[in-house]
């Protein structure tokens, strides 16, 4: 099973870039890169997904390097309302829902 | 579309019963998955149903048990209650079609 690391928390300020970085050194060749954003009392909400280089759409970018070993999500220009958990996802649901692994996530604190 | 509703929100039940949650995944999907998520363990994999038989199982005793309806409703079982089974528990469904999992809002169970 891949093993994902995320850092514990971020800090940030209104109006930043954001890069969170997942690592995911056992990945197998037919897992995706899911990320999801969880507010509390909520469940995960999907924001982005990639297989390999980069994923951008209209919230988010993922970046995904040749070796695909890390992801780093990308936020441009947060807002308070960004203030979450940011998990990374690593896996196929086709190759098996026990094989998803989630990271421990990220807290994301937006400041004004 | 609606989204993945689940109930109850909350739950407060003692050690020794059983209790059952339930939750309708958005109209079309087959797939549903549960997971457990705790401060301690994150987020983890229970079970999933695809077209009324569990397709795939997490590593949880077999006081986690669930179903699904023809409807692909799911209900989930957890007989027994130790303190332990506190957590919030989520449940996504999926069109497995592609790699998206959209979760419920989750219900939380406390275990006195």
């Amino acid at each position: 099973l891949a093993k994902t690391t995320q850092p514990i928390s971020m800090d940030s300020y209104e109006g930043q870039e954001v890069n969170i970085t997942c690592s995911h050194n056992n990945i197998a060749t037919n897992d995706y890169i899911t990320w999801y954003q969880q507010f509390p009392s909520q469940g995960p909400r999907f924001i982005i997904q990639g297989y390999k280089t980069k994923v951008t759409n209209e919230v988010a970018s993922l970046f995904i390097p040749a070796d695909r070993k890390s992801s780093t999500l990308s936020l441009p220009r947060v807002s308070l309302s960004d203030t979450a958990v940011y998990y990374c996802l690593v896996g196929a649901m086709n190759t098996g829902f026990q094989k998803l692994v989630f990271g421990t996530g990220t807290r994301l604190l937006v400041s004004p | 579309k609606a989204g993945v509703t689940q109930t109850p929100r909350y739950l407060i039940k003692t050690r020794g019963q059983q209790v059952t949650l339930s939750c309708s995944p958005i109209s079309g999907h087959r797939s549903v998955s549960w997971y457990q998520q705790t401060p301690g363990q994150g987020l983890q994999f229970l079970f999933e149903y695809f077209s009324e038989t569990q397709r795939n199982k997490g590593n949880f005793p077999g006081r986690f048990s669930g179903r699904q309806f023809s409807n692909s409703r799911s209900e989930m079982n957890v007989s027994t209650l130790e303190l332990g089974d506190s957590a919030l528990y989520l449940c996504a469904s999926s069109s497995r079609t592609d790699e998206k999992l959209f979760f419920g809002s989750g219900t939380q169970l406390s275990v006195l």
